[in-house]
C-alpha cells in the first residue's frame, strides 16, 4: 500500500519486557515523526527524524525509550523494561517536506499494552 | 510556552446541525493552521487546513475561520452526518520551526441521527 504502515497494530507484553514498534514512512518522506496517544487523550510528540537524523527528541518520556531511522526510511522505536503508563497508542507519521507546514500521513498506530 | 487551546472537549450535534470547534492561540508567530480528523482505530488525516492571510477557507461542508486579532480559529461543519463522528484536533506551526506542530486537546464530535 502507500500509506504509513506500522507494526504490530497490537502488542500486548509483561512489566519489564522490552518492545519494538516499526513505522514504514510513505517512499520519499524525509520527515518523520513519532507521537503518542493514551486513551481518549491528545497527541503527544516523541520524535522527529530528517531523514537518519533526529534533530528534535524532546518529547521521549525517558531514557527507557529510543528511536532510529535507517536508510532514510523504517523508523524504530524501542522501549526498555515497559511500565504500565507506557500503555497507549503510538502513532508515526511522516511528511513529504519538513512536516510544520506540510501535510501529515499518519499511520493507524500500534496499540500497547503492558500488563 | 506555546499553546494551543481547544474547546469543546466534546460535542453532540444532531444531524443537519452546524458543528463548531475553537482554537485560541497564545503565540502570533504561527503561520500555518490545519485541523485533522481521527476515526476510532485511525491515525488523524489532515481535513483542511488555512494560513493566516486570509480569514476563511472552504472546503464543500467544511469551513475554517481565522481571527488574526483575536488569536483565534474554528472549524465549522455545516449540515452534520453521522458520518462526521470523530475526533478533530487543531494545531498550528510555529513560524520559526520547519517542522514542529502544536496540537490542541481534540474535540470528540457525535453526530446523532
Amino acid at each position: 500500500g502507500a500509506g504509513v504502515s506500522q507494526s504490530p497494530s497490537n502488542k500486548v507484553t509483561e512489566k519489564g519486557k522490552d518492545v519494538e514498534l516499526r513505522c514504514d514512512p510513505i517512499s520519499g518522506h524525509t520527515a518523520l515523526y513519532w507521537y503518542r496517544q493514551s486513551l481518549g487523550q491528545g497527541l503527544e510528540f516523541l520524535i522527529y527524524f530528517q531523514g537518519n537524523s533526529a534533530p528534535d527528541k524532546s518529547g521521549l518520556p525517558s531514557d527507557r525509550f529510543s528511536a532510529e531511522r535507517t536508510g532514510g526510511s523504517v523508523s524504530t522505536l524501542t522501549i526498555q523494561r515497559t511500565q504500565q503508563e507506557d500503555s497507549a497508542v503510538y502513532l508515526c507519521a511522516s511528511s513529504f517536506r519538513q512536516g510544520g507546514t506540510g501535510e501529515l500521513f499518519f499511520g493507524e498506530g500500534s496499540r500497547l499494552t503492558v500488563l | 510556552q506555546q499553546q494551543v487551546k481547544q474547546s469543546p472537549q466534546s460535542l453532540i450535534v444532531q444531524k443537519g446541525g452546524i458543528s463548531i470547534i475553537n482554537c485560541a492561540y497564545e503565540n502570533t508567530a504561527f503561520d500555518y493552521f490545519p485541523w485533522y480528523q481521527q476515526f476510532p482505530g485511525k491515525g488523524p488525516a489532515l481535513l483542511i487546513a488555512i494560513r493566516p492571510d486570509v480569514s476563511e477557507k472552504k472546503e464543500g461542508r467544511f469551513t475554517i475561520s481565522f481571527n488574526k486579532s483575536a488569536k483565534q480559529f474554528s472549524l465549522h461543519i455545516m449540515d452534520s452526518q453521522p458520518g462526521d463522528s470523530a475526533t478533530y484536533f487543531c494545531a498550528a506551526s510555529p513560524q520559526d520551526s520547519n517542522y514542529q506542530l502544536i496540537w490542541g486537546a481534540g474535540t470528540k464530535l457525535i453526530i446523532k441521527p
